[in-house]
């Protein structure tokens, strides 16, 4: 089946750095990858759909200075949270669609295994 | 606006059935998935129902949809242990690039 790998699986930073998370599709092209986040027994907000060569689509209320996306591939998509603080502290979550099953298929939606941020 | 609900606990003894229900909005929604969140890791698609269709059966699995209320359930037969871990609800958009939004999950716990 599609896998789309995250790195890395956690990471613990300080206060004032900046932070990349890699999504990368690993045996199928994405040109469309979304970023979510998940707080502790929540849901999952979608952040922003990343879309190739294009620039970024931000859901409401997220700050786009602030987590920077970059898509520069058909299997890469990275988010950089830039200028972290412990309110960022989070579970970082990237999914991608299977383009090849896109027109017929179900919009399956293939998620990468999270990266954990804690921010001191 | 779109919006997914559904209850955020269920607990169940093992050998029971578990049925989870979520309710949404969108009368636009394309396809209605549920997704499951074992701890620490992302998420993977069990099942998913077409909004045209009324009910799809996979193995222990059996997924029903009520379209004039925007209900749908999903049923564990013969739940086991391996099964808790949580559960959320999606619906897909038509347009947008298949945008989907989640329900807040419901948090299946099974009980030896």
């Amino acid at each position: 089946g599609a896998v789309v790998s995250q790195h890395p699986s956690w990471v613990i930073c300080k206060s004032g750095t900046s932070v990349k998370i890699e999504c990368r599709s690993l045996d199928f092209q994405a040109t469309t990858m979304f970023w979510y986040r998940q707080f502790p027994k929540q849901s999952l907000m979608l952040m922003a759909t990343s879309n190739e060569g294009s620039k970024a689509t931000y859901e409401q209320g997220v700050e786009k200075d602030k987590f920077l996306i970059n898509h520069a591939s058909l299997t890469l998509s990275t988010l950089t949270v830039t200028s972290a603080h412990p309110e960022d502290s989070s579970f970082y979550i990237c999914s991608a669609r299977h383009e090849a099953r896109r027109g017929g298929g179900t919009g399956e939606l293939f998620f990468g295994e999270g990266s954990r941020l804690t921010v001191l | 606006g779109e919006d997914v609900e559904q209850s955020l606990f269920l607990s169940v003894r093992e050998g029971d059935s578990s049925v989870i229900n979520c309710t949404y909005t969108d009368s636009s929604s394309t396809y209605l998935y549920w997704y499951k969140q074992e701890p620490g890791a992302g998420l993977q698609l069990l099942t998913y129902i077409f909004s045209n269709m009324d009910m799809k059966q996979d193995q222990r699995l059996t997924v029903l949809l009520n379209k004039k209320d925007k209900h749908l359930s999903l049923r564990i037969a013969d739940t086991q242990t391996g099964d808790s871990a949580i559960y959320f609800c999606a619906e897909s958009m038509v347009g947008g690039g298949f945008k989907t939004i989640f329900g807040a999950g419901t948090r299946l716990f099974v009980k030896a």
